[in-house]
């Protein structure tokens, strides 16, 4: 089946305390990208990638980091996560210029 | 900030058409309109797009206007399940711009019986 996995679904974690969020893509596709939502903002984009070793900044980069060493896996990397970055996160992916597919999100808390 | 701007929330009544407006007044030429909708903290599900002529697929019509400036997604008969959140985006599609693309806030639909 044609999926956009992230893991985990939920994480609680504690301010400064590095975490990684993975993304995984079994469609082959080039394009990927990492979307943050609060109450009230929508979705926000904080990086993508366009395909391998290729990544840019999205709205709201500040805080995370990302890399594209394969092209199925896009990892979102809180080195020093504070209370600001609890949000509800999704990964997404796509052919070039094609519709996105989502993932099924990760609620991220920090305390 | 976000190139569209929808309306924050509409009421449909179940088994009738729900017309969700979108204002796209600085479209490009390269830009096409995308919608999307999101149902309670689920992940975001593609529901059709198009450059200039109108297009219909099995879950809803896209109305967009002459000028472009403007579009209308048509869902003909809505249901319970089409209670969601509601996005209409514009996303470049020239190889160097169509990475980076904003969501606005969109509409809240609540179907009701």
């Amino acid at each position: 089946e044609a999926q956009v996995t992230q893991n985990p679904r939920y994480l609680i974690t504690v301010t400064g305390k590095k975490l990684t969020v993975t993304c995984s893509q079994n469609m082959n596709h080039e394009y990927m990208s990492w979307y943050r939502q609060d109450p009230g903002l929508g979705l926000r984009q904080i990086y993508y990638s366009m395909n391998v070793e290729v990544t840019d900044k999205g709205d709201v980069p500040e805080g995370y980091k990302v890399s594209r060493k394969e092209k199925r896996n896009f990892p979102l990397i809180l080195e020093s996560p504070s209370p600001n970055q609890t949000s509800l996160y999704f990964c997404a992916s796509s052919r070039t210029s094609s519709p996105l597919h989502f993932g099924n999100g990760t609620r991220l808390t920090v305390t | 900030d976000a190139k569209t701007t929808q309306p924050p929330s509409m009421d449909c009544a179940e088994g009738r058409a729900a017309n969700l407006p979108c204002n796209h007044s600085t479209i490009s030429g390269n830009e096409y309109v995308y919608w999307y909708r999101q149902i309670h903290s689920q992940g975001p599900q593609y529901i059709i797009h198009g450059l200039k002529n109108n297009e219909t697929n099995e879950m809803a019509s896209l109305i967009i206007t002459e000028d472009r400036k403007s579009s209308t997604l048509i869902l003909p008969h809505a249901t319970l399940r089409d209670t969601a959140v509601y996005y209409c985006i514009v996303r470049p599609m020239t190889t160097d711009s169509w990475g980076k693309f904003q969501f606005g806030a969109g509409t809240q639909v609540v179907v009701t019986p």
